[in-house]
């Protein structure tokens, strides 16, 4: 398997211009995972979903942020509109969760966002 | 899930043993101790887990106190390639929340 991949693995944009972060995770997982870090705040999660359904979104932001899992093996994470401050590495992760205990969790390459 | 606290930064020469601590004074008993490392400019990747007894994998060991209040990550023969941040995790096992990320420590091997 080629592992969680992530798309793009840079991207520069203007501020105001709309984002979107893509993510594959590994075949047969049924959980992912959207982190965002920074110098300042470390490694943040913001949103999760299992089995294709948001679980826990409290991290997301803002409502600039949205994030969709249209099916098991795809995923955005978008920003519209986009603010400097949004500027971070973005990561994608997945694990397979069962009910009686959970896999590691495997990292995407990430994507490193900058807004300008 | 409980609460963590790691060594800032720790050097280790090449070759020796690196010993990474990490106190979870308020660890409950169905919680996990997780490691997982992130070397710069890279996602984090999964070292180890354990509940109770000690772990061995082909990457680390993991020793955890009798009483769980606290463990130690051994890389056995650090090499370069370890210099990483190596981040302690506590949590529920079938829980349904996600990793939760504090600081780390700052691993530098040295040559």
């Amino acid at each position: 398997d080629a592992g969680v991949i992530q798309s793009p693995r840079h991207e520069v944009t203007e501020m105001g211009q709309e984002v979107t972060l893509r993510c594959k995770p590994i075949s047969g997982h049924n959980s992912l995972f959207w982190y965002r870090q920074t110098m300042m705040r470390g490694l943040e999660l913001l949103i999760y979903f299992n089995n294709n359904v948001p679980i826990d979104d409290s991290g997301m932001p803002e409502d600039r942020f949205s994030a969709k899992m249209p099916n098991a093996s795809f995923s955005t994470l978008k920003i519209q509109p986009s603010e400097p401050r949004d500027s971070a590495v973005y990561f994608c992760a997945s694990t397979f969760r069962a009910g009686a205990g959970n896999t590691e969790a495997f990292f995407g390459q990430g994507t490193r966002l900058t807004v300008v | 899930d409980a609460k963590t606290t790691q060594p800032t930064s720790m050097d280790c020469a090449e070759g020796r043993a690196a010993n990474l601590p990490c106190n979870h004074s308020t660890i409950s008993g169905n919680e996990y101790v997780y490691w997982y490392r992130q070397i710069h400019s890279q996602g984090p990747q999964y070292i180890i887990h354990g509940l109770k007894n000690n772990e061995t994998n082909e990457m680390a060991s993991l020793i955890i106190t009798e009483d769980r209040k606290s463990s130690t990550l051994i890389l056995p023969h650090a090499t370069l390639r370890d210099t990483a941040v190596y981040y302690c995790i506590v949590r529920v096992g079938t829980g349904r929340r996600a990793l939760t990320f504090g600081s780390g420590t700052r691993l530098q091997v040295q040559p």
